[in-house]
């Protein structure tokens, strides 16, 4: 079994659409979790991280269930410039010196016009 | 201002040969990273570095040595480069906290590594 599991799409929606990708982890010795971006032959970029109480930023909301050790990611309003690979990411690092992400393979997203 | 930079951004090179990729970040952070990412997009850790002490080794070939000569720079050489070495090679930078782990990496652009 994976570290971290995604569904790896890819999810074809139009523009303006509401979008939902969902993440399971492994570890339950997790300390951190993340949703990374990554464009086409680019590098994973921050998106947001992700607190156990759930947290938005924008059109972009994700939520944390550490009992079931699930993970969400809900994009609103969905642009065309949203289309990208979206990494669900947890640190099974405490901060310290042992920082260390473990990717899920990404879900991929691409908005139509 | 580029952040975490990497040279070369593409390497292509025969099987057997030996490389490096250089990698620096002008962020002042203590802890630098090197990445694997395969063909399937999968992206994995293989090494960690703080303050030029490795700290995360994953299950890598000792082909594979990292070098760190100061805390802005983590090099990678790879010895007798195999065909199942091809990969985008990221290295990505932290800093280290003991209050939180929720420190965000940031990554470099990328090598691709491409062995014939």
């Amino acid at each position: 079994r994976k570290e971290v599991e995604q569904d790896p799409g890819p999810f074809n929606v139009p523009e303006g659409a509401t979008v939902a990708f969902n993440c399971t982890y492994s570890n339950s010795a997790s300390q951190s979790f993340f949703w990374y971006r990554q464009d086409c032959r680019k590098e994973p970029k921050l998106l947001m991280s992700v607190y156990s109480s759930g947290n938005e930023d924008g059109r972009f909301t994700a939520q944390l269930n550490r009992a079931s050790q699930y993970i969400s990611l809900l994009i609103r309003d969905s642009k065309l410039s949203d289309s990208a690979t979206y990494l669900c990411v947890v640190n099974i690092g405490d901060g310290g010196a042992t920082n260390k992400l473990i990717f899920g393979t990404g879900t991929l997203l691409a908005v139509q016009p | 201002d580029t952040a975490v930079s990497q040279t070369p951004k593409y390497l292509v090179t025969q099987m057997g040969n030996d490389k490096s990729i250089k990698c620096e970040q002008n962020l002042g952070h203590d802890t630098m990273y090197w990445y694997k990412q395969d063909s399937k997009k999968f992206l994995k850790i293989m090494f960690s570095y703080n303050n030029k002490e490795l700290i995360i080794n994953e299950t890598v070939p000792n082909r594979f040595s990292p070098k760190s000569p100061d805390k802005a720079h983590l090099n990678l050489h790879i010895n007798s480069l195999e065909l199942g070495d091809s990969a985008v090679y990221f290295c990505a930078s932290s800093q280290r906290t003991s209050v939180s782990s929720y420190n965000e990496q940031f990554f470099g652009p990328g090598t691709r590594l491409t062995v014939l």
